[in-house]
């Protein structure tokens, strides 16, 4: 759901059993998406992306699912471990070229339990 | 394995000082940007700068922000005179081409008292 002011929506897991994190986004002319994680205090770090002419993308332990229909991204983790706990930000390519910058979504607190 | 580093880790300032942050980017990265995180809410894009010159800002890159490229290796960001809503986390990103992944810096805390 939404967030609104310093809260973010949190998804509680079982450590072991897999994380769904979706993310709608709001540019159709958007050609390209990445999901990032965010550790307390630290900067975001690249988790996998996937460009407007793919609808699945595997990665070690991840896979991002888009549908362009709906503009409706998702970020899925199998075998969710402790490490795993954090912010997850999806964002969108807006724009071309040299002129292209990254909007981000608002993050969705990930928090897994031992 | 090549990271985007930035210095300080922390900055505190009085409201109305100037302050510079600094970033090396990914030394064969061609694209640099700034973006800002205040606390507990999402990442806002500042600032792209491509080939010695900025390509897109946003509305919060006002006068009071600009950027440099001084020396090959350095991208900074100088707010002439803070506000105390600056305060936030500034997080420098660089990438090597048009479509591939930015790379983000762990950031510098800037606080304005």
């Amino acid at each position: 759901g939404e967030s609104v002011g310093l809260h973010l929506p949190t998804l509680s897991v079982q450590e072991g059993d897999n994380s769904i994190i979706n993310c709608a986004y709001s540019n159709s002319a958007s050609d390209y998406f990445i999901w990032y994680k965010q550790e307390s205090g630290k900067g975001p770090q690249f988790i996998i992306d996937i460009r407007s002419n793919m609808d699945k993308r595997q990665g070690q332990r991840v896979t991002v699912l888009l549908n362009k229909t709906v503009k409706h991204l998702s970020l899925q983790i199998a075998a969710t471990q402790p490490g795993d706990s954090a912010v997850y930000f999806c964002a969108e390519n807006v724009g071309t070229g040299a002129n292209s910058k990254l909007t981000f979504g608002k993050g969705i607190t990930l928090s897994v339990r031992p | 394995e090549p990271e985007v580093t930035q210095t300080p880790s922390h900055q505190v300032t009085q409201m109305g000082q100037e302050v510079i942050l600094r970033c090396v980017p990914i030394s064969n990265h061609l694209y640099f940007y700034w973006y800002r995180q205040i606390l507990g809410q999402k990442v806002e894009f500042l600032v792209s700068f491509y080939n010695n010159e900025i390509s897109e800002k946003s509305e919060i890159f006002d006068d009071q922000f600009s950027v440099e490229r001084p020396d090959g290796s350095n991208f900074t960001l100088k707010i002439r005179s803070t506000k105390l809503e600056d305060s936030a986390m500034y997080f420098c990103a660089s990438k090597r081409g048009m479509n591939t992944e930015a790379f983000f810096g762990q950031g510098t805390r800037l606080t304005v008292v």
